[in-house]
């Protein structure tokens, strides 16, 4: 079955750019979509579609999707961006849910 | 408000069932597709299962397959989980969450509730 690959944490000063990916097998051809989780708080959806935002979320997320490895971007890192982000898609082949097992971004 | 609400989380025994419910305010329940979402303690999140909005697809993860039923009741605005035959490795929070796709599935989800605790332990 299709498994997302994230590394389980990263860690940047503020002001920095925090990259975090999410691997999988072609995963190009998916769209992928990333969530937020602030500690004991509910997911959020900061990025869907690859690379679209919500309304609400800054432009310092980004998104993007090429290859093996689709990678969420935060510019200009805040202590508030510290948090669990999943990345996730939609096997088409099983019509189920997939999640990654998320990153840890630590803002030093 | 727009919000979704789960209850019906506690503490039951291996075997034991629990029914959980998601209900939704400021909006109607009834043109979403809906999924449930549970994460173990200190755990990632896991998808349990999708229903659309018609009712017409239903999608399982295999930990649930045979044990877990989602239902919708439209007039209710509310999303159910019966869980049966519960074991240990459920214990998790459990959230429902929103497909904003309304009659076509968008595939991801952009409202959450906060979600209902469930504990199974003997």
């Amino acid at each position: 079955s299709y498994v997302l690959t994230q590394p389980p944490s990263v860690s940047v000063a503020p002001g920095e750019t925090a990259r975090m990916t999410c691997g999988g097998d072609n995963i190009e051809s998916k769209s992928v979509h990333w969530y937020q989780q602030r500690p004991g708080q509910a997911p959020e959806l900061v990025v869907y579609d690859d690379s679209a935002r919500p309304s609400g979320v800054p432009a310092r997320l980004s998104g993007s999707n090429s290859g093996n490895t689709a990678t969420l971007t935060i510019s200009g890192v805040e202590a508030g961006d510290e948090a669990d982000y999943y990345c996730q898609v939609w096997d088409n082949t099983n019509d189920l849910v997939l999640f990654g097992g998320g990153t840890k971004l630590t803002v030093l | 408000e727009v919000q979704l609400v789960e209850s019906g989380g506690g503490l039951v025994k291996p075997g034991g069932s629990l029914r959980l419910s998601c209900t939704a305010s400021g909006f109607s329940l009834s043109i979403y597709s809906m999924v449930w979402v549970r994460q173990a303690p200190g755990k990632g999140l896991e998808w349990v299962s999708f229903v659309s909005s018609t009712n017409s697809h239903k999608y399982y993860a295999d930990s649930g397959k045979g044990r877990f039923t989602i239902s919708r009741d439209n007039a209710k605005n509310s999303l159910y989980l019966e869980m049966n035959n519960l074991r240990v490795d459920d214990t998790a929070m459990y959230f429902c969450a929103r497909d904003p796709g309304g009659g076509s599935f968008s595939r991801y989800f952009n409202l959450w509730g906060r979600g209902t605790l469930v504990s199974v332990s003997s």
